[in-house]
């Protein structure tokens, strides 16, 4: 059981817009701790997808958007392409539990 | 370029034990904050340690309190993991990962290394 929540999966069709939510408590986003999102494409390592729960590292498409409000965190993709079928992972950090924290992962398919 | 190598992962009977590396390159490794995380078979990512940019502070996830040693020598730009008393929930693919710097996420990962505990 994660201690932040995400669905396990979510799809789309291309061109479409999709979100991914990431649910958390007092004790983490709600702390007022960031969110952060990573994209994992298969068989492959994270990558940085979003920091500071709206930032894109340089290189991430303006499809990718990220927000953030009161115990929650949301991953907006818009314009889905096929390369965006991936695992999309939310991080953040646990004040109760001094430690860092993920989501459980969502699998997002491209229909 | 940034480059975090793990090495060192394989297959080892529950109970034993396992040293794993990471080389890094591109960056001032001794300035960075670094990180494990792992990812069990079929499942999402655990953090499970951290290391501060001298070494003179970790921190440890409760599921390896206790059993694993995270350590670093910047003048060879590395990071180590040393994992003791194995057991097969132990069993995933192990990242090194740099944390950025001032805050608590990960912008880069390696490529990761199998650590397989078998029973």
């Amino acid at each position: 059981q994660s201690v932040l929540t995400q669905p396990p999966s979510v799809s789309g069709a291309p061109g479409q817009r999709v979100t991914i939510s990431c649910t958390g408590s007092s004790s983490n986003i709600g702390a007022g701790y960031d969110v952060h999102w990573y994209q994992q494409l298969p068989r492959t390592a994270p990558k940085l997808l979003i920091y500071g729960n709206t930032n894109r590292p340089s290189g991430v498409p303006d499809r990718f958007s990220g927000s953030k409000s009161g115990t929650s965190a949301s991953l907006a993709i818009t314009g889905l392409q096929a390369e965006d079928e991936a695992d999309y992972y939310c991080q953040s950090y646990d004040s109760s539990l001094s430690s860092w924290v993920f989501g459980g992962g969502t699998k997002l398919t491209v229909l | 370029e940034v480059q975090l190598v793990e090495s060192g992962g394989g297959l080892v009977q529950s109970g034993g034990s396992l040293r794993l590396s990471c080389a890094a390159s591109g960056f001032t490794f001794s300035s960075y904050e670094m990180n494990w995380v792992r990812q069990a078979p079929g499942k999402g990512l655990e953090w499970f340690s951290y290391i501060s940019s001298s070494g003179s502070t970790m921190y440890y996830a409760d599921s390896v309190k206790g059993r694993f040693t995270i350590s670093r020598d910047n003048a060879k730009k590395s990071l180590y993991l040393q994992m003791n008393s194995l057991r097969a929930d132990d069993t995933a693919v192990y990242y090194c990962a740099r944390v950025a710097v001032g805050a608590i996420y990960i912008d880069y990962w390696g490529q990761g290394t199998p650590v397989t505990v078998s029973s």
